[in-house]
């Protein structure tokens, strides 16, 4: 299986609401990515978990909670948003190298998200 | 922290003419690769470069590492409207990645 899923695929909520992003993989990979992509922009890195800890914070406002229950799951919990935050949120996974350089990323289809 | 830049911006190419896009970077690295994302889609990877001066072909698209290792393209021959999408490189160390700011391709048939 080489596919990363995401739920859900649109979500749409109030700056008073809490909501989660979910990702799963099962190729055993031990690296798990969250990225913010707006609208004609690459993709930004906010997170990543290495062996389901968290190993990279993007200086990520603290609205945005990520958690990594056991090495298939990824969950970025929300709340409070602003109406700025609306974007595409991408979950990735990939292995860990130790060679140097980028591992390969494999990405799910994304949430769109946004936010009144 | 690093910067990685690409060019064009955008690139309209009638069907069937060559299309180029080309990825800077602030500093040395280790590997670039390179990602294809259509319209409304997510990222897709594409290849790897790691050997300085390094070429890959897959079909029509041809990938270019620098000698320094500083800079990398993507050569697209004779284009085809399968070939519309967002093309990103991919730099970085371990974990941490930085996407180049992307090459949007049209292509008008």
């Amino acid at each position: 299986d080489t596919e990363v899923t995401q739920t859900p695929k649109h979500l749409v909520m109030g700056m008073t609401n809490k909501k989660s992003l979910k990702c799963e993989q099962h190729m055993g990979h031990r690296a798990m990515y969250w990225y913010k992509q707006k609208a004609k922009k690459p993709p930004e890195l906010m997170f990543v978990y290495s062996y389901e800890k968290l190993s990279i914070n993007e200086s990520v406002p603290s609205r945005f909670s990520p958690e990594c229950p056991n090495s298939s799951l990824l969950n970025l919990h929300l709340h409070a948003l602003q109406p700025e935050d609306s974007a595409l949120y991408l979950c990735a996974s990939s292995h860990l190298s130790t060679g140097g350089g980028a591992d390969t990323q494999y990405f799910g289809p994304g949430t769109r998200l946004t936010v009144l | 922290g690093q910067q990685v830049m690409q060019i064009p911006q955008y690139q309209h190419v009638q069907e069937g003419e060559d299309f180029t896009t080309y990825c800077n970077s602030s500093t040395t690295l280790s590997n670039i690769q390179w990602y294809k994302q259509r319209p409304g889609g997510h990222p897709v990877f594409l290849i790897q470069l790691v050997k300085s001066g390094e070429v890959k072909k897959q079909k029509r698209l041809t990938f270019q590492f620098g000698e320094a290792k500083k800079n990398s393209s993507l050569h697209i021959t004779a284009t085809q409207t399968t070939d519309v999408g967002t093309y990103f490189c991919l730099a970085g160390g371990y974990q941490k990645v930085t996407f180049g700011t992307g090459t949007k391709l049209q292509v008008i048939p």
